[in-house]
């Protein structure tokens, strides 16, 4: 199995300010044939399923605001938040759809500071 | 627009099975541009990928829970089915149902999950 693991578990951020976290794969996730990384960021408020930010490592989903991007590549992979808003108080997962088992990270907590 | 919408027991005794479905609306259960995918997140914790299937029947398991678990789907009822037998306490968690956009390449040739249904919370307890 693919282990994810994040990067910090939480993290406090003041409004306005960028929030990174980090996610690394056990083993690569990029197919060679199409040039591309098999990850993806979701957002879960609480209360909330899980929603999809980020696909291909860098894709916003359609409706995400663009202080929302993914960067990475190989094993080792970003969520920014580049002006945190009091709606973006979230768990953020990442997750491998290269292979099955599909896996998620243990998810990072987003607060406001 | 997709609708998912998970239904089933919310209390299940241990050692029984738990069955749930997924009714989807806004798109055809039966479209060649998409999997069905369940996923599990037991209460404060993380997601748990169950396993994936296509309209035609191809199933896709978490080894985990290979040995335990059976998905189906009932084009004529738009209906998603997943069968858990053996539940233990373990097995707590809301469980939700998703769609996978269909890709090429990888196998299963699957997306992420961009859909996914509110999740309904099945208990095991006796």
């Amino acid at each position: 199995d693919i282990v994810m693991t994040q990067s910090p578990d939480s993290l406090a951020v003041s409004l306005g300010e960028r929030a990174t976290i980090n996610c690394k794969s056990s083993q690569g996730v990029l197919y060679s044939s199409n040039n591309k990384n098999y990850l993806a960021w979701y957002q879960q408020r609480p209360g909330q399923p899980p929603k999809l930010l980020i696909y291909w490592t860098s894709i916003r989903e359609s409706g995400v605001p663009d202080r929302f991007s993914g960067s990475g590549s190989g094993t080792d992979f970003t969520l920014t938040i580049s002006s945190l808003q009091a709606e973006d108080v979230a768990v953020y997962y990442c997750q491998q759809y290269y292979t099955t088992p599909f896996t998620f990270g243990p998810g990072t907590k987003v607060d406001i500071k | 627009q997709l609708h998912l919408q998970e239904s089933g027991p919310g209390l299940v005794e241990p050692s029984e099975t738990l069955s749930l479905t997924c009714t989807v609306s806004g798109v055809s259960i039966t479209s060649s541009s998409y999997y069905w995918g369940w996923i599990r997140q037991p209460p404060g914790k993380g997601l748990d990928w169950i396993g994936t299937i296509y309209y035609s029947g191809s199933t896709y398991y978490n080894p985990s829970l290979e040995s335990r678990v059976t998905m189906s789907v009932d084009t004529s009822k738009h209906q998603l089915s997943l069968k858990l037998t053996s539940v233990t306490a373990a097995d707590t968690a809301v469980y939700y149902c998703a769609r996978h956009p269909r890709t090429t390449w990888t196998y299963p040739p699957v997306g992420p999950l961009d859909g996914w249904g509110q999740g309904t919370l099945v208990t095991v307890s006796s």
